[in-house]
């Protein structure tokens, strides 16, 4: 049964700081990760998506990577923002990857200090 | 272009009672996905539709029913509720899974 953890559950940092947020999961047959920020009492928003051939994948600050071999993938923050303020969670998907249904970690609450 | 709709937003309940939740996706998108989200068990899949049809369903009792309409737009049922049934209900639609856009959420309450 695949497993998908966060660590650190919380992280507070200074503004303008780097940070990297790390994901790891039990079972390396996946066939893409994604990951999310989800602001208090709102829902989720797609952040990157990795599909499993491809090692990593950037978006302006963000920079994700998937190592599937070792069961990992780690979101790296550059010159993190308050606005970066928020819960980040990974997500899996197995199988073919032609489904809606994810397997999530428990994320990680994000604090940027001005 | 409106994004997911989630109605209603916020509702309580008492143990024993049924409810309703409802989904509207993101016009054009066929595939309308459910999570339960709770501080204990964070995120997980409740079901998943694709023109009407149930595509995939997580592990919960049978308690738990949804179903999508001709119009894409979905519901989900919970009877006889249980206080741990408290959650957030997300709903999320999708052009092509697993691409997947989330509403904010229907907050039940069961007391």
């Amino acid at each position: 049964k695949q497993e998908v953890t966060q660590i650190p559950a919380a992280l507070s940092v200074p503004e303008g700081e780097n940070l990297v947020l790390n994901c790891s999961f039990t079972d390396s047959a996946i066939y893409n990760l994604q990951w999310f920020r989800q602001d208090p009492g709102k829902g989720l928003t797609s952040l990157l998506l990795i599909q499993s051939s491809q090692r990593e994948q950037t978006s302006g600050r963000l920079n994700a990577s998937l190592d599937k071999s070792s069961g990992r993938s780690t979101l790296y923050i550059a010159a993190s923002q308050p606005g970066d303020s928020a819960t980040y969670l990974c997500a899996v998907s197995e199988g073919s990857g032609n489904t809606g249904k994810l397997i999530f970690g428990q994320g990680t609450t994000l604090q940027v200090k001005p | 272009k409106a994004g997911v709709t989630q109605t209603p937003r916020y509702l309580i309940k008492t143990r024993g009672q049924q409810v309703t939740l409802s989904c509207s996706p993101i016009s054009g998108h066929r595939s309308v996905s459910w999570y339960q989200q709770t501080p204990g068990q964070g995120l997980q899949f409740l079901f998943e539709y694709f023109s009407e049809t149930q595509r995939n369903k997580g592990n919960f009792p049978g308690r738990f029913s949804g179903r999508q309409f001709s119009n894409s737009r979905s519901e989900m049922n919970v009877s006889t509720l249980e206080l741990g049934d408290s959650a957030l209900y997300l709903c999320a639609s999708s052009p092509r899974v697993p691409e997947l856009f989330f509403g904010e959420g229907s907050r039940l309450t069961v007391l």
